[in-house]
């Protein structure tokens, strides 16, 4: 059975910082690309995605040079770095696997900028 | 950006009823659109990719068409399990965007 267990999200102060973790079991993680969508009260956002060796990444404008993509793929983790957080990042925050479209989604960790 | 917009917002329906949900992408996206249902407090379910394939182990009762801007979900005998929201993802071009939803309730 695929798991993705995310982890790591909590209240953080705006220009804060963030790491969320994302587990994987279940499927050949280092196979598949995989990906961070965000919740927020505007709705669904994708946010960054990751080639299977972790060589290639894309995100969207909203998050560019303040968050950061990244896998372990001995460890079968994925990994989100969010610097210098602001309210409108409000939200929660899923890991999926896939580049493109989103086969399975975790259930998601919660982030809260506010002060 | 495309923007994905779909409709209605919202629909009421009953169990048993067939139901068709629609989608539309601001520009061309080929056949390049994914289908969720969102249940609360989950995250969504792929149901459909590539516009009219349906995931392994999703139920038949679930199909998809359209191209280029015009797409539809149809469920054809609404299950209890279904009052949920549903979502449009187009991956045809960076950034990937999603639809505002549709919720499907009783």
């Amino acid at each position: 059975e695929v798991r993705l267990v995310e982890s790591g999200g909590g209240l953080v102060q705006p220009g804060g910082s963030l790491r969320l973790s994302c587990a994987a079991s279940g499927f050949i993680f280092s196979e598949y690309e995989m990906s961070w969508v965000r919740q927020t009260g505007t709705g669904l956002e994708w946010v960054a995605n990751i080639t299977s060796g972790g060589i290639n990444t894309h995100s969207a404008a909203s998050v560019r040079g303040r968050f950061t993509i990244s896998r372990d793929n001995a460890k079968n983790f994925l990994y989100l770095q969010m610097n210098s957080l602001r309210p409108e990042d409000t939200g929660t925050y899923f890991c999926a696997s896939g580049g493109s479209y989103f086969q399975n989604w975790g259930q998601g960790t919660q982030v809260t900028v506010s002060s | 950006d495309i923007q994905m917009t779909q409709s209605p917002s919202t629909l009421s329906a009953s169990v048993g009823d067939r139901v068709t949900l629609t989608c539309r992408a601001s520009q061309n996206v080929r056949t390049w659109l994914a289908w969720y249902r969102q249940k609360p407090g989950r995250g969504p379910h792929l149901l459909i990719y590539e516009a009219s394939t349906l995931e392994s182990g999703v139920s038949p009762r679930f199909s998809g068409s359209g191209s280029e801007t015009e797409f539809t979900l149809t469920i054809s005998s609404l299950q209890p399990d279904d009052f949920a929201t549903y979502y449009c993802q187009q991956y045809n071009s960076y950034p990937w965007t999603f639809g505002q939803g549709t919720k499907v309730e009783i």
